[in-house]
């Protein structure tokens, strides 16, 4: 079965300096994995997707991601963060085939704190 | 172009009563999800729709029940709600293009059980 890993539940960081979220996965068939933000009270927007095409995956509102197979990473970045970036931040992967029907398993999720 | 739509967005309950969440997509995909969402526990899968006319247990089945009413309707029931059925619920729905799924969710419900 698949699962994902967010590895630290809370991140804090002052504006203008560097953002970044972690994600491992494990998987035992090749992953789609995704990046979404959710803002207080909002649902879920997608950030980023990766798809096989290419192991960087640049994003919007400045975020990239870099699929690592060695790793089993899927780490967000981001190099200069925003007051506007505060929110809780969604790693999920999925599976094309087989049972798989598309359902993406999430991580737990992490929230970013940005200071001024 | 109103993607997925849940309704309702909130809703308090005693605990034993039921209700049923709506939802609908105008994107006529395939696929459709309902996932739980609670403090540090990320989105959790309910129960999924993989087309119209088949509904398959998630993760997190117990104590709801689904349906598929239609390719656009799946709707999510709570027989007699629980306190621990305190959640945000999301309804997403996909389509799978190239090999990949590109998903759409709602806005959510967010439901107290008390």
């Amino acid at each position: 079965a698949q699962s994902v890993t967010q590895l630290g539940s809370h991140v804090s960081v002052s504006e203008g300096a560097l953002v970044l979220l972690r994600c491992n996965y494990s998987s035992s068939v090749p992953p789609y994995l995704f990046w979404y933000v959710q803002y207080p009270n909002q649902g879920l927007q997608l950030l980023l997707k990766y798809t096989s095409a290419a192991t960087l995956v640049k994003g919007i509102n400045g975020f990239e991601a870099e699929f690592k197979k060695s790793e089993t990473s899927f780490h967000l970045t981001k190099p200069s963060a925003h007051m506007s970036d505060a929110a809780e931040y969604f790693c999920a992967v999925s599976f094309a085939g087989g049972t798989s029907y598309g359902k993406l398993t999430f991580g737990q999720g992490t929230i970013l704190t940005v200071h001024p | 172009n109103a993607g997925v739509t849940q309704t309702p967005k909130f809703q308090v309950l005693k605990t034993g009563q039921s209700m049923t969440l709506q939802c609908a997509q105008d994107m006529n995909h395939n696929s459709m999800y309902w996932y739980r969402q609670d403090p540090g526990m990320g989105l959790r899968l309910i129960y999924y729709s993989a087309s119209e006319g088949t509904t398959d247990k998630g993760e997190v089945p117990n104590g709801y029940n689904v349906s598929r009413l239609n390719k656009r309707e799946f709707s999510l029931r709570l027989e007699s709600a629980a306190p621990s059925q305190t959640s945000v619920y999301f309804c997403a729905s996909s389509e799978r293009r190239g090999g990949v799924y590109g998903y759409t969710f709602g806005s959510g419900t967010r439901l107290t059980v008390v």
